[in-house]
């Protein structure tokens, strides 16, 4: 079982560009949650994501962000025209079933915005 | 929304000493979990606590549920240096939006050897 997979690992990206992050759940695992995690703060909810649906982006900015978790492929978390504000660790997480486990977190993509 | 506290921000022991972090949050809660994330890595889920006063205990480490489910607390006796990390609460509220965990700042955990 190869775990959550997120790629790439580590983003560089200039200012006015865009970022795009990738996260394959777990095998069996249909939900997706992304976090996003600034230096020495706690790991703050931005969207919850079944196959195909988006649940709850309510921590998720109105502009420039999207996300999405395809019939097929990884769930993308985009974010579009990047600012510097923009630079944090971004982890998604999976579980098979809401209300009733933990999270299994992936390796996270540590976006710099340069 | 809801709030979930934790508290020390940061905590630096001697090896062998213990160690506790708390976290309060600011309704009741259904469940509380703990993850642990080392410098560098990602959050590893430890454990999920359900029931009211509820107790658990994994080796040197001993979580508990208060009995409101409002709060819970991380136990760690004689730290050893693979202990080192930040410490995560995150708790699930109630109703509609119980599938979402919201995350306490953490503890910093450093141990001198």
């Amino acid at each position: 079982n190869a775990g959550v997979m997120q790629n790439p690992r580590h983003l560089v990206r200039r200012r006015g560009q865009e970022a795009r992050l990738r996260c394959s759940p777990m095998k069996g695992h249909s939900h997706v949650y992304w976090y996003r995690q600034l230096p020495e703060e706690g790991l703050k909810f931005m969207v919850y994501l079944q196959k195909e649906n988006i649940i709850d982006e309510s921590g998720m900015p109105k502009e420039r962000f999207s996300a999405e978790f395809p019939k097929e492929g990884p769930s993308i978390l985009r974010i579009q025209q990047v600012v510097r504000g923009d630079s944090a660790a971004y982890f998604c997480a999976s579980s098979p079933a809401t209300g009733l486990d933990g999270y299994t977190f992936g390796s996270g993509t540590r976006l710099t915005v340069v | 929304g809801q709030q979930v506290m934790q508290i020390p921000q940061y905590q630096h022991v001697q090896e062998g000493e213990d160690f506790t972090t708390y976290c309060n949050s600011s309704t009741t809660l259904s469940n509380i979990q703990w993850y642990k994330q080392r410098p560098g890595g990602h959050p590893v889920f430890l454990i999920q606590l359900v029931k009211s006063g509820e107790v658990k205990k994994q080796k040197r480490l001993t979580f508990q549920f208060g009995e409101a489910k409002k709060n819970s607390s991380l136990h760690i006796t004689a730290t050893q240096t693979t202990d080192v990390g930040t410490y995560f609460c995150a708790g699930r509220g109630s109703g509609g939006s119980n599938y979402k965990l919201t995350f306490g700042k953490g503890t910093l955990l450093t141990v001198n050897p």
